[in-house]
């Protein structure tokens, strides 16, 4: 399967627990974004990276929130002490830097107790 | 900031039947446009883009209308089938994408 990757699927945590959720682009994409979606919402930005860096943050929910993506390839998204307001599910995408349409992985929904 | 909205929630049609599916955006300079069909459980896919120098671009079975005067945008879907159920979103995508809420478009066979 050569499409984007998302892992885990699902995630349950209780209130106050970290979690990292991991994102796999499609290989060739030097572009990555992430994005949560709430029931019956669209897809919200978060964050994206050109490569390794991190070109927007602003949109990231609060300073528990954090993305990596070490080597330019994977990318972690971290929510630290999470409330039950962060369940929603979380997109990742991927594009080239030059081009238009942009690929969603399956995402991991995420569901805090 | 950037504003995308859908004007109904939800649609209703008849398989076989014509669907249109409409979007209102805000920011006048946006240049590029995508629609997209979200299936349960699923991340959204892309059906068909539009750039702000077109007013109509036809896909397989689906046509988006560019208004820029009044900045809306339409997705037309002809002879609705079954597997078009899903939730379809319009969104403003430059450097960062902008996504409205979301139409849930049901086909009745």
């Amino acid at each position: 399967d050569t499409g984007v990757s998302q892992n885990p699927r699902h995630k349950i945590t209780k209130r106050g627990q970290n979690v990292t959720f991991r994102c796999d682009p499609i290989s060739e994409h030097n572009r990555l974004y992430w994005y949560r979606q709430t029931l019956g919402q669209g897809p919200e930005f978060l964050t994206y990276f050109q490569n390794e860096a991190q070109l927007e943050k602003s949109r990231l929910l609060s300073d528990r929130f954090s993305a990596e993506r070490p080597k330019g390839s994977f990318s972690t998204l971290e929510i630290q002490r999470t409330e039950q307001g962060d369940s929603a599910m979380y997109l990742c995408a991927s594009r080239t830097a030059g081009g238009d349409e942009q690929f969603f992985g399956p995402g991991t929904r995420l569901t805090v107790l | 900031g950037e504003s995308v909205g859908l004007h109904l929630p939800t649609l209703s049609v008849q398989e076989g039947d014509n669907s249109i599916i409409n979007c209102a955006y805000s920011n006048s300079a946006s240049d590029y446009f995508i629609w997209y069909k979200q299936e349960s459980g699923k991340g959204p896919q892309f059906i068909i883009d539009i750039r702000s120098n077109m007013d109509k671009r036809q896909g397989q079975r689906v046509t988006v209308l560019l208004n820029k005067t009044v900045k809306h945008l339409s997705l037309q879907i002809a002879a609705t089938q079954p597997g078009d159920s899903a939730v379809y979103f319009c969104a403003e995508a430059g450097n960062q994408f902008y996504f409205g809420t979301g139409t849930s478009l049901t086909v009745i066979p």
